[in-house]
């Protein structure tokens, strides 16, 4: 059971590139949800899935799009890459019988 | 809308003396409440969690926390402090549909010698 995984582990990118976020979980979540990490700003959340086919909002959204094509994987995609998008993205999944949310170990993005 | 607030951005203590890192939070709904940890360079861990059973929880690491209605916190401790526990730590509560965490900004919690 690899858990949570990310990757890249770490990435720059010039302003207006566009990438792809990989999260991808072997434990048959229903629920998956990206955060952004930044100093003294806690976790926000990006976007999420309740499952395959199904996404939303989260408190950050705008810049990031995603898509929910099987259950194990949930890419983040930037359109356009801006210096505000620095920042560490954690992905992370939950089963819907238990709330506890398991985290991977996070890409560090820097947008020059 | 659920939030969080911790306070204090910054908290040291001695090693051996206790730690307290305070939660407090606001929800429409019976909250499920989280409390992480998260070691430099890495990912966020589980301490503990609450999700409406006993009121006092207890986590790995001899960490604890207490449910508070009343107060609307969720405070951590622990009786003493070891080297090893300084990290940042997350307050977390469950959104409207429990599908998603809303943080708290965190806490750094400093030990010295």
């Amino acid at each position: 059971n690899a858990g949570v995984t990310q990757t890249p582990k770490f990435q720059v990118l010039k302003t207006g590139q566009s990438m792809t976020l990989q999260c991808a979980q072997d434990m048959n979540h229903e629920y998956m949800s990206w955060y952004r990490q930044d100093p003294g700003m806690g976790l926000r959340l990006i976007h999420y899935s309740v499952g395959a086919g199904i996404t939303d909002q989260g408190e950050v959204p705008n810049g990031y799009n995603v898509s929910r094509s099987t259950t194990e994987d949930f890419p983040l995609r930037l359109l356009s890459a801006a210096p505000s998008q620095t920042s560490v993205y954690f992905c992370a999944s939950r089963t819907g019988l238990s709330y506890e949310q398991y985290f991977g170990p996070g890409t560090r993005l820097t947008v020059t | 809308a659920q939030s969080v607030t911790q306070l204090g951005s910054h908290v040291s203590v001695s090693e051996g003396a206790l730690v307290l890192l305070r939660c407090n939070y606001s929800s429409s709904v019976p909250p499920y409440l989280f409390w992480y940890v998260q070691y430099p360079n890495q990912g966020l861990q589980l301490l503990l969690k609450y999700t409406s059973a006993a009121t006092l929880v207890k986590g790995i690491n001899g960490f604890e926390a207490e449910f508070k209605k009343s107060e609307t916190s969720f405070h951590l401790t622990k009786p003493s402090a070891h080297m090893s526990d300084a990290a940042e730590y997350f307050c977390a509560v469950s959104d409207q549909g429990y599908s998603t965490l809303t943080f708290g900004k965190g806490t750094m919690l400093l030990v010295s010698p």
